[in-house]
């Protein structure tokens, strides 16, 4: 079974700054999607960033870039340019392409909660 | 476009009672998936469904159980309610193996 390992609970950045939120996962397969998502006080998930496994070129979305190293099963998410919007909990998320890897499903880590000060 | 939409926001039951939530998913999406999210952890996959059968399913008792209807629309419900099921509960949409997923706001649920 895959797991998604988030080992900061908590980070902080100033506002106009950048930080980068690790995320390590265990997985035997070699195609799948990882993920980053934002959780913020409303509760509603929020797609931040996709990386497909089988892209080498790291994902962005404008502030928002991966560093997505397979070999050490790795996928961090630098913010730039911090904003107080920003301020949330993140989750690193994997998803499998097989039905015996389980396709249909998210498996979350358990989130790094971001605060950014003014 | 309404999002994915879920009700009620908030609800609180005893626990040994039966419960049931909703979800409507993003308009012309056909797949539901549910959720737990337990205070200060990362949500937990419940199970997911598309034409109104169940695809597949986490880690969790019979007591989860749930519904899609024609509508797409899909229902989780929980019998022999515990204190330990006390969490968020989130419903995402998607299209069919489509690989990104729409969350609604999700339903918080106290089981005292």
């Amino acid at each position: 079974a895959q797991t998604v390992t988030q080992s900061q609970p908590e980070m902080s950045v100033q506002e106009a700054e950048t930080v980068t939120l690790s995320c390590t996962y265990d997985t035997s397969e070699s195609d799948y999607y990882l993920f980053w998502y934002k959780q913020p006080p409303s509760r509603q998930m929020i797609l931040v960033i996709r990386q497909e496994a089988y892209k080498q070129q790291n994902a962005t979305e404008n502030r928002f870039s991966v560093n997505f190293q397979k070999a050490a099963k790795s996928f961090s998410l630098k913010i730039s340019d911090s904003q107080l919007g920003d301020a949330a909990m993140y989750f690193c998320a994997y998803r499998s392409l097989t039905d015996q890897g389980g396709s249909e499903k998210l498996v979350f880590g358990k989130g790094t909660k971001l605060t950014v000060n003014p | 476009d309404a999002g994915v939409t879920q009700s009620p926001t908030h609800l609180i039951k005893t626990r040994g009672q039966q419960v049931t939530l909703r979800c409507s998913p993003k308009s012309g999406h056909d797949t539901v998936s549910w959720y737990q999210q337990a205070l200060g952890q990362g949500p937990q996959f419940i199970f997911q469904y598309y034409e109104e059968e169940e695809r597949q399913r986490g880690n969790f008792p019979d007591r989860f159980s749930g519904h899609q209807f024609p509508n797409y629309s899909s229902e989780l419900n929980v019998n022999a309610l515990l204190l330990g099921d006390s969490a968020l509960y989130l419903c995402a949409s998607s299209f069919f193996l489509n690989t990104e997923a729409f969350f609604g706001q999700g339903t918080r649920l106290t089981v005292v």
